[in-house]
Parts: structure tokens; C-alpha cells; sequence
């Protein structure tokens, strides 16, 4: 399979304590994005990588978050000290284009679901 | 997604037409998608379209666009039982360094 993966797929923690989650894009893709969703909600943008340099943050990544994406392949996400806001899906896209032209398709993979309780 | 408006549900029947809407604020956005959700699954680009298109074409699938107004509609031709899903309108602009905003999402039902 050649799409993007994430992992853990699921992922229970207790108030406080901290998460990461893993993101593989597609291989030649350089571009690789997080996004937060949350019941009935569409995905909200948290952060943007452009190989290894991080473009854009939202102003949803609070200090609590951080994203790394070292060697320009895959990336992680951590929240430091979960509250149980940060409960919801967070997804990893990648993208060989800029995302929002014409050859910027996002693919997406199945996210990675967080409770936090 | 703020900026972008959805109707949460569209129920139709095996074989009818489903027209799923949108409409969006940004005057300055440039293209506009459609993606699909399934559950369990990512979610995955059905079609774009760029601003200064007023409609694409693609098999079952017809967007229409229509600027002025700010107003993006998903047509899908003989609806299949296999077409229920969650269906996200989503719009990139210059001012937000083309990154897409998504709006909530419409969850299409379709009875056989």
C-alpha cells in the first residue's frame, strides 16, 4: 500500500499525559499537512510542512502541540499534558502540488483517533 | 469550517439525482473542491474546479459554480447505494496560502 498511514489508529489516553502520532506520506510527496476533526465537524488546518520546514501553523496549535517533520519524510504530531478538548481525529495529508491548485490533491489517510478522558 | 457552509444531511433514492450544496465567503478563492468520506476511511478528492469555471463535468459528477454568488453545488447523476458518504466542499485562496478550508460536510443517504 502506497498511501498515507498513521499510526496508532486509535489511541485512549488519560487527562494529562502526552501523545504523538506518526504520519507517512506518499513517498515523492513533499508536502505534508495536519489537520483536527472532530464529530460533525469538517477537518480544520493545524500545520503545513514543505519538506522538512514548517510553513504554517493555525492558531488551533497551541503550545501544547508540536510537529516535527525532521528528514523531510515522515512526521509527528505530539500534544503535551491531552485535555479532553483535544479528543478528536487527527488526519495527515500529503501532497505533491500546493495544496489548493489544480495539481495540489490532497490524499489523506485514515487518521489517527484520540480520547482523551 | 467557517467560511464554508454545508447542509448536514440529503437523503435520496437508489437512481435519483443528488445535489449536495455550498456556499463559501472568500471572494478571493481560487478553486473549490468536492471530497468524499467513507466510513472508516480518508477522506478522498472527487473533483475540483477552478474560480473562473462556471462547470466541470466528470461521468456521474457535474459541479456547478456560480461565482457571484458564492455558491458551489455537487451533482451526482443515478445515485448509487454505494455513493452514501460524507461529502466536504472545501475552498483554497491566496489570502490563506492556498491551504483548503473545509466545510462540515454533507452526509448523503441513499435508499435502495
Amino acid at each position: 500500500d502506497t498511501g498515507v498511514s498513521q499510526d496508532p489508529r486509535h489511541k485512549i489516553t488519560k487527562r494529562g499525559q502526552n501523545v504523538t502520532f506518526r504520519c507517512d506520506p506518499i513517498s515523492e510527496h513533499n508536502r505534508l499537512y495536519w489537520y483536527r476533526q472532530t464529530l460533525g465537524q469538517g477537518p480544520e488546518f493545524l500545520t503545513y510542512f514543505q519538506n522538512e520546514a514548517q510553513l504554517e501553523k493555525s492558531r488551533l496549535l497551541s503550545d501544547r502541540f508540536s510537529a516535527e517533520r525532521p528528514k523531510g519524510s515522515f512526521s509527528t504530531l505530539e500534544i503535551q499534558r491531552t485535555e479532553q478538548g483535544d479528543s478528536a481525529m487527527y488526519l495527515c495529508a500529503s501532497s505533491s502540488g500546493l495544496a489548493g491548485t489544480g495539481n495540489g490533491e490532497l490524499f489523506f489517510g485514515e487518521g489517527s483517533r484520540l480520547t482523551v478522558l | 469550517g467557517e467560511d464554508v457552509e454545508q447542509s448536514l444531511f440529503l437523503s435520496v433514492r437508489e437512481g435519483d439525482s443528488s445535489v449536495i450544496n455550498c456556499t463559501y465567503t472568500d471572494s478571493s478563492s481560487t478553486y473549490l473542491y468536492w471530497y468524499k468520506q467513507e466510513p472508516g476511511a480518508g477522506l478522498q478528492l472527487l473533483t475540483y474546479i477552478f474560480s473562473n469555471m462556471d462547470m466541470k463535468q466528470d461521468q456521474r459528477l457535474t459541479v456547478l459554480l456560480n461565482k457571484k454568488d458564492k455558491h458551489l453545488s455537487l451533482r451526482i447523476a443515478d445515485t448509487q447505494t454505494g455513493d452514501s458518504a460524507i461529502y466536504f466542499c472545501a475552498e483554497s485562496a491566496t489570502g490563506g496560502s492556498y491551504i483548503p478550508t473545509f466545510g462540515r460536510g454533507t452526509s448523503l443517504i441513499v435508499h435502495p
